[in-house]
Parts: structure tokens; C-alpha cells; sequence
């Protein structure tokens, strides 16, 4: 099975811009959810998505949006981008339902840089 | 809502040492602890998890153990190996059947095992 692809991998922008991450989930998985990656702060919550539905939200402000597609595919944009959004952006997925579905599987993240 | 906090940040062993990261968490409705590990460059996955009517499990030189009474939860890493050098994050989840898992982390303890 092919493991959880995010596009694109490194990407700078600079303040005030917005940008659009994707993530493509393990095949068959249903749920995705994005964390956000600082240093010293871990893994911080931003959204989770099942069935093109948005089941859980985190702690950010409106600017972090999601969305799902009927592929499960999610992408997830950030607008009027601050030197503080610079992060790695991580995507996981899940199975979403039954037993099982405890394992997040990740993938390699979007480094996201503004200047 | 629910808070992790994680300890120490920084860890250093000699080969052959055992290592243990403590977590602790808020919410007692918290049912399953997973521990990620996450080496250098490399996204994070799992190595452990527990879930909140097992209070011991183990895998190899990896175990966790959970004491619900005082809402903290560890992992001990016996005989460590250079490879085990990484960033090892603990996170506490609330599993409900139909709003899935809302995953909180720990900021995460950089472990470094010296030859």
C-alpha cells in the first residue's frame, strides 16, 4: 500500500500570501486530520476531516481552513500567511471507524517557510 | 479541553542504558495513549500504544505503562541503541464511535543514545 503523500514538500512564501497543502491519504482510509509541527511547541491539532465532513477542529484562527474530497484526499490552505506559520505541516490518516482506527499514519509534512 | 505535558525535553543515555519519558494528561475521558516516534527528517510513527483498561504493555525492549488514578502515562526504553536516538511524542485521545479520535501531543522529548 502506498504510504501517505503530502505535496509539496518545501515550499516559501512570503507575509500576507496564502497557500494551499495536499495530502493524499493510505488507500481505503477515510479520516485525515493535519497538525502543525514548531519546534519546542510539538504537535499541534488543527483539523480533522471523515467523509468530507469536519469532525474535530483544533486551537488556530479562521485564517487555517480544510477541505475533504469524495477520493479522501484533503487539502488544507492558509490565508494572510504570518512569519509565525512557518511550520512543518503534517497530514495523517486513518481508517476513521471501527476498531483499529486508534494509528495515525503520517505523512512526510510541507515545510512551510514566510519571509 | 485536553492537555499533555511531557518530560524531561532532552534525554541522553549510554548504549545499553534504559530511558524513560513520562506524560501526563488532564482529561479523564482520555482512553488511548499512543507513543510516536519520529527520527530525524522522517515523519513520525508509531512505536507503542495503550489503550485505558490495560495498565502494562509491552513490545521487545518497549514498554508502556498507564496510571489512570493519577493521569500520567510512560515509556521505557530498555538496552537503548544508537538507533533509538529520535523524537519520541506522547499523545492522549479521547475515541468516540462517531467523532472518531481528537489526538493531543506532547511537545516531544529528543532522545539521544551515545555509543
Amino acid at each position: 500500500k502506498a504510504g501517505v503523500t503530502q505535496t509539496p514538500r518545501y515550499l516559501i512564501k512570503t507575509r500576507g500570501q496564502q497557500v494551499t497543502l495536499s495530502c493524499s491519504p493510505i488507500s481505503g482510509h477515510r479520516s485525515v486530520s493535519w497538525y502543525q509541527q514548531t519546534p519546542g511547541q510539538g504537535l499541534q491539532f488543527l483539523f480533522e476531516y471523515f467523509s468530507e465532513t469536519q469532525r474535530n477542529k483544533g486551537n488556530f484562527p479562521g485564517r487555517f481552513s480544510g477541505r475533504q474530497f469524495s477520493n479522501s484526499r484533503s487539502e488544507m490552505n492558509v490565508s494572510t500567511l504570518e512569519l509565525g506559520d512557518s511550520a512543518l505541516y503534517l497530514c495523517a490518516s486513518s481508517p476513521g471507524r471501527g476498531r483499529g482506527t486508534g494509528e495515525l499514519f503520517f505523512g512526510e509534512g510541507s515545510r512551510l517557510t514566510v519571509l | 479541553g485536553e492537555n499533555v505535558e511531557q518530560h524531561p525535553s532532552t534525554l541522553s543515555v549510554q548504549e545499553g542504558d534504559s530511558a524513560v519519558i513520562k506524560c501526563t494528561y488532564s482529561d479523564s475521558a482520555s482512553n488511548y495513549f499512543p507513543w510516536y516516534k519520529q527520527e530525524l527528517g522522517k515523519r513520525p510513527q508509531l512505536i507503542i500504544d495503550i489503550r485505558s483498561n490495560v495498565g502494562e504493555k509491552k513490545d521487545q525492549r518497549i514498554a508502556v505503562t498507564l496510571n489512570k488514578t493519577a493521569k500520567h502515562f510512560s515509556l521505557h526504553i530498555t538496552e537503548t541503541q544508537p538507533e533509538d536516538s529520535a523524537v519520541y511524542f506522547c499523545a492522549a485521545s479521547i475515541t468516540r464511535a462517531n467523532t472518531g479520535n481528537q489526538f493531543y501531543f506532547g511537545t516531544g522529548t529528543s532522545l539521544t543514545v551515545i555509543p
